[in-house]
């Protein structure tokens, strides 16, 4: 069974710096697209950043030039760094695959991992 | 930017009832269109894409249509296990996506 794992969440104080983390067991990370996307505690989805399989990425206005996507397709990791970290920053981080040749819908997803920034 | 509305934010059913939700974009986006299901405490599940096609697995009693910037989701005969809160997404501005503000179904 195909299955994402997102680490790296924790609690982080206001302006500090997390790095999240999404593997799998070696097919969908190293061979597709991927995405992070986040929710607030009790609200919707929020698209947060992407990239393609050959490194091109992408970012949502709220957190260009602080948050950064990378890949290691040796490692079938994708990586979400995040600096400068704020209470609105405070959610559960999925990583997820989009679905390439198709219509940009995200078929697989991680599980998530909780981040709470906070004092 | 494109945003995405969905209505209403909650409805209440019982089983077997049928349910639409509506999404509507704020320019047009074809069928650039996704339908989620989501329940507590769990990532996100794919029901539909390009605006009406049923994702492998999932019950035929879901179905999506619409495209221009007016979409629906129904379900056709509500199943206790269809109570949960679903999303659209708009993949036209893609790689960007937007997400609806969600809608929750609850028991009646």
């Amino acid at each position: 069974e195909i299955q994402l794992v997102a680490t790296g969440g924790g609690l982080i104080q206001p302006g500090g710096s997390l790095r999240l983390s999404c593997a799998d067991s070696g097919f969908i990370v190293s061979n597709n697209d991927m995405t992070w996307v986040r929710q607030a505690p009790g609200k919707g989805l929020e698209w947060v950043s992407f990239i393609y399989s050959g490194g091109t990425t992408y970012y949502a206005d709220s957190v260009k030039g602080r948050f950064t996507i990378s890949r290691d397709n040796s490692k079938n990791t994708v990586y979400l760094q995040m600096n400068s970290l704020g209470a609105e920053d405070t959610a559960i981080y999925y990583c997820a695959r989009v679905r390439s040749g198709s219509y940009g819908e995200v078929d697989y997803w991680g599980q998530g991992t909780l981040v709470t920034v906070s004092s | 930017d494109i945003q995405m509305t969905q209505s209403p934010s909650s409805v209440s059913a019982s089983v077997g009832d049928r349910v639409t939700i509506t999404c509507r974009a704020s320019q047009g986006i074809s069928r650039w269109l996704a339908w989620y299901q989501q329940k507590p405490g769990k990532a996100p599940k794919l029901l539909i894409y390009a605006a009406s096609s049923l994702q492998s697995g999932v019950p035929s009693r879901f179905s999506g249509s619409g495209s221009g910037t007016h979409f629906t989701l129904t379900i056709s005969s509500l199943q206790p296990e269809d109570f949960a809160t679903y999303f659209c997404q708009q993949s036209n501005s893609f790689p960007l996506l937007t997400f609806g503000g969600g809608t929750k179904v609850e028991i009646k």
